[in-house]
């Protein structure tokens, strides 16, 4: 299966930890986004690469966060000092350039409790 | 400020029958539209999309309609299937790279 990959599923911190993920997106998009969800809403936007260049950051993406792509493949996102209203679910999806929006796709999803 | 609203929160339906989810945007600079269904702890699953410059999109089961003059599109689901089962969000994009606006979901129920 060549889809999107994140890692880890299921996160448990406490508050004030800091917290990595990774998100491999499928081998010929170039282009990744990072979105939170929490319950009872639809995802919402946080950040967007393309290749290695971050082009976009939503107002939502604190200074606590921060997001890489280093080598224009697998992308990181960090959550410094965690606080409670961090607990959400962190998707990642991809697509290719040419395709533009019509298909972007989702991985699993890594969902983060803060306690 | 909802930008894409789904207004059903929920949407019962008999197996075989039509599933009709129903979506509203503000936004007249949005150009793309999208369709995702999401089951309990797994990410978005891609359903079927279409562009501004279109009114209907078919994929087997699965027709999305797009009425811009009422900032209005719809997905329809025939016949609706048991594993059809799920949240259901649509998703708008005013960009080209594909920068999403979600709405809140539909959970769809379908009755064997």
């Amino acid at each position: 299966d060549t889809g999107v990959s994140q890692d880890p599923r299921h996160k448990i911190t406490k508050r004030g930890q800091n917290v990595t993920f990774r998100c491999d997106p499928i081998s010929e998009h170039n282009r990744l986004y990072w979105y939170r969800q929490t319950l009872g809403q639809g995802p919402e936007f946080l950040t967007y690469f393309q290749n290695e260049a971050q082009l976009e950051k939503s107002r939502l993406l604190s200074d606590r966060f921060s997001a890489e792509r280093p080598k224009g493949s697998f992308s990181t996102l960090e959550i410094q000092r965690t606080e409670q209203g961090d607990s959400a679910m962190y998707l990642c999806a991809s697509s290719l350039a040419a395709s533009g929006a019509l298909s972007a796709f989702f991985g699993q999803g890594t969902r983060l409790t803060v306690v | 400020d909802q930008q894409v609203k789904q207004n059903s929160p929920s949407l019962s339906v008999q197996e075989g029958r039509i599933s009709i989810l129903n979506c509203d945007y503000t936004n007249s600079m949005f150009d793309y539209f999208l369709w995702y269904k999401k089951y309990p702890a797994e990410g978005p699953t891609f359903l079927i999309s279409i562009s501004s410059i279109k009114d209907k999109n078919e994929d087997g089961r699965f027709t999305v309609f797009l009425n811009k003059s009422a900032k209005h599109l719809s997905l329809h689901i025939v016949p609706s299937q048991p594993g059809d089962s799920a949240v259901y969000f649509c998703a708008a994009s005013a960009t080209s790279y594909g920068k999403l606006t979600f709405g809140q979901g539909t959970i769809l129920t379908v009755h064997p």
